[in-house]
């Protein structure tokens, strides 16, 4: 089954810890996006990549970092330069990442910081 | 500036009861892409239709509808003969083709429904 899978589901941090979430896709999709949600608010864009060894940053881009070494993959690196980290990550793609493009969404990651 | 608001925060109906959750947008484009996500409890968002800005046809599937209006700027869902299995928060979202054509969608606040037995 094609889909996206993010790992872990819930993770825990001490305070001034980097943690690294996963994000892997076999859609075969040129684009990929990382979002962070809020209790009680809609999602904000950290990062998207629209195709391999390049990324850019969205709207809430700081205290986090990512990569896309391969089409599949776009890891989420959230540095402890990172105020308030505690929300749920989804992470998306899409075929061409343009804008007519729906997204697929991942099942999530609830990061906490202890 | 581009915007999506969500003005019903929750909503609360009884199984059978029609409800409509509306969506309105700010875009400065003429050319962009509305679309409607549903988020269960199991966190995962479900992509459930996308509306282009010259097609103002409204569509209709199964008990899902949604209303495109352009002369208001609002783009509202409605679910007929809601059932408990329709619970979730649904999230309203633009995207813009001026602007790189990055594919970078902007949320609404989403709104939370819930349908009771």
């Amino acid at each position: 089954d094609g889909g996206i899978t993010q790992s872990p589901k819930y993770l825990f941090r001490k305070e001034g810890q980097n943690v690294t979430l996963s994000c892997e896709q076999n859609l075969n999709h040129d684009a990929m996006y990382w979002y962070r949600q809020d209790p009680g608010q809609g999602l904000r864009l950290i990062y998207y990549s629209q195709i391999v060894n390049d990324f850019q940053k969205g709207d809430i881009a700081e205290g986090y970092s990512v990569s896309r070494e391969k089409k599949e993959s776009f890891p989420l690196t959230v540095t402890s330069a990172q105020k308030n980290p505690t929300a749920f990550y989804l992470c998306a793609s899409s075929k061409e990442g343009l804008s007519y493009n729906e997204q697929f969404f991942g099942p999530g990651t609830r990061l906490t910081v202890l | 500036a581009q915007k999506v608001t969500q003005a019903q925060t929750e909503i609360s109906v009884v199984e059978k009861e029609d409800v409509t959750l509306d969506c309105v947008y700010e875009t400065r484009d003429t050319t962009y892409y509305l679309f409607w996500y549903k988020q269960p409890p199991s966190g995962e968002l479900v992509f459930l239709i996308r509306r282009n800005s010259f097609d103002e046809q409204n569509e209709i599937s199964g008990r899902y509808s949604w209303n495109f209006q352009k002369s208001t700027s609002s783009f509202n869902f409605t679910i007929t003969a809601s059932q408990v299995v329709d619970s979730a928060v649904y999230f309203c979202a633009l995207s813009e083709a001026r602007s790189g054509n990055t594919g970078k969608l902007i949320f609404g606040q989403g709104t939370t429904l819930q349908v009771k037995p």
